[in-house]
Formats: C-alpha cells, sequence, structure tokens
C-alpha cells in the first residue's frame, strides 16, 4: 500500500485558490489517486479521483504529473465552508484496503 | 447515488455493555465494507475489512473478540464492540466499496457514530 505525505496545515483567506500537494513515490501502476474532505465529527466526503494527467470537476481539479509520484488538488476561490481536513489516498482496483495518512488541515479565514 | 448511512448516529453506554453499530449502503451493493476509528485530532485507522458471507480482516493490534464484525448482507455490516470501557470511546466511521462501479477503488463513508462509555 502506496504511503502518502502531505502538508499538516495550510491557511488561506476566502476567495483565493487553494493547492494541496501529497506526495506518494512508490504509487503502483493499478493505483488511482482519491481525495477526500472530512469535517469535524463527519464521515470523509469523496472530492475527486483520479490516474493521470488532469481531472476536473464542479468543485475541484486534480494535477498528476507523468510519474504520478505526486499530486496536487486545487481548490479554486475556497470559502470559510472549505475549512476542513483534506486526504490524499492511493489504492489499486484489486486493493480495497486505504489507509489514511495525517491529512491537511486547511483554515480558510475572511 | 452512494450514500452509506450509519446507526445510532451517537451512543453513550456503561462500561461493560455491548454496543451495536449498523452500516448500510442505501442505493448500491457493497461487497466489501471497511471500519475505521477516529480519535480526536486524529486521522482516520483501519480497523477491519468486512467481505459479506465471510469473516471480517482484522488489522495487526485490534483485537477481533472485542470488536464482533458481521456482513450478513450486500447492504449491512455491523461492529459491535463487546464489554465495552472507556478507552474505547471513540469515533466510528464504516465505509462501503464500490469498486467495479467507477474507475479505481471509491469508498463511500458513513456519517460517524460517536461512542462514549462511561
Amino acid at each position: 500500500l502506496a504511503k502518502t505525505t502531505q502538508p499538516i496545515s495550510m491557511d488561506s483567506y476566502e476567495g483565493q485558490e487553494v493547492n494541496i500537494t501529497c506526495s506518494h513515490n512508490n504509487i503502483a501502476t493499478n493505483d488511482y489517486i482519491t481525495w477526500y474532505q472530512q469535517f469535524p465529527s463527519q464521515g470523509p466526503r469523496f472530492i475527486i479521483q483520479g490516474y493521470k494527467t488532469k481531472v476536473t470537476n464542479e468543485v475541484a481539479s486534480l494535477f498528476i504529473p507523468a510519474d504520478r509520484k505526486s499530486s496536487t488538488l486545487s481548490l479554486p476561490r475556497v470559502s470559510l465552508s472549505d475549512t476542513a481536513v483534506y486526504y490524499c489516498l492511493v489504492g489499486g482496483p484489486n486493493t480495497d484496503k486505504l489507509i489514511f495518512g495525517t491529512g491537511t488541515r486547511l483554515q480558510v479565514f475572511p | 447515488g452512494a450514500v452509506v448511512s450509519q446507526h445510532p448516529s451517537r451512543v453513550i453506554c456503561k462500561s461493560g455493555t455491548s454496543v451495536k453499530i449498523e452500516c448500510r449502503s442505501l442505493d448500491f451493493q457493497a461487497t466489501t465494507m471497511f471500519w475505521y476509528r477516529q480519535f480526536p485530532k486524529q486521522s482516520l485507522m483501519l480497523m477491519a475489512t468486512s467481505n459479506e458471507g465471510s469473516k471480517a480482516t482484522y488489522e495487526q493490534g485490534v483485537e477481533k473478540d472485542k470488536f464482533l464484525i458481521n456482513h450478513a448482507s450486500l447492504t449491512l455490516s455491523t461492529l459491535t464492540v463487546t464489554s465495552a470501557h472507556p478507552e474505547d470511546s471513540s469515533f466510528y466511521i464504516c465505509s462501503a466499496g464500490t469498486s467495479g462501479v467507477k474507475p479505481g477503488n471509491t469508498q463511500y463513508f458513513g456519517p460517524g457514530t460517536r461512542l462514549t462509555v462511561l
């Protein structure tokens, strides 16, 4: 199972773009990269998933370089409600188990 | 789509009693469900993998006789904390795997159950 490394915390202001980078140096060929958001006393919420290059949905973008050893979650124009912990995980279609790292605690200020 | 529920959301019990937590996939079938525990200000810790119709696989350090897991159907898994003690107080979260439905391996998480043992 690939181990991920993320910054422990980040601060931002409302309206700014936030980029959270995750390192996963030993990612396997079959592994996908998935990001989750968690608010206090709630279960993690799926944000976005990708395998390579760039993926975009209505809430975020995910950038994955060619070597796939890292990925960057981009949150456009954050608001106060984006204050949460963000987890990066890697896992493949035949590996159901996901191991959570420390996550990144994002604090958005007005 | 891909909604997972948990019941109860919050439970308070006396030391020595047993508590059962249910995890349901509401709009999809989940052959695999997972149970996590989370202490305040910490990350989620995987406790066990629950497969429908077979015994659960426990992570190292998790007592299988204390945390009983049953996955009797494709939409329901239960976690029973037996003879609970104050140190078992925690936030318990389940997830259901949708491998094969989406590309990759996507897990959808329940809202969690706050267990407080007095």
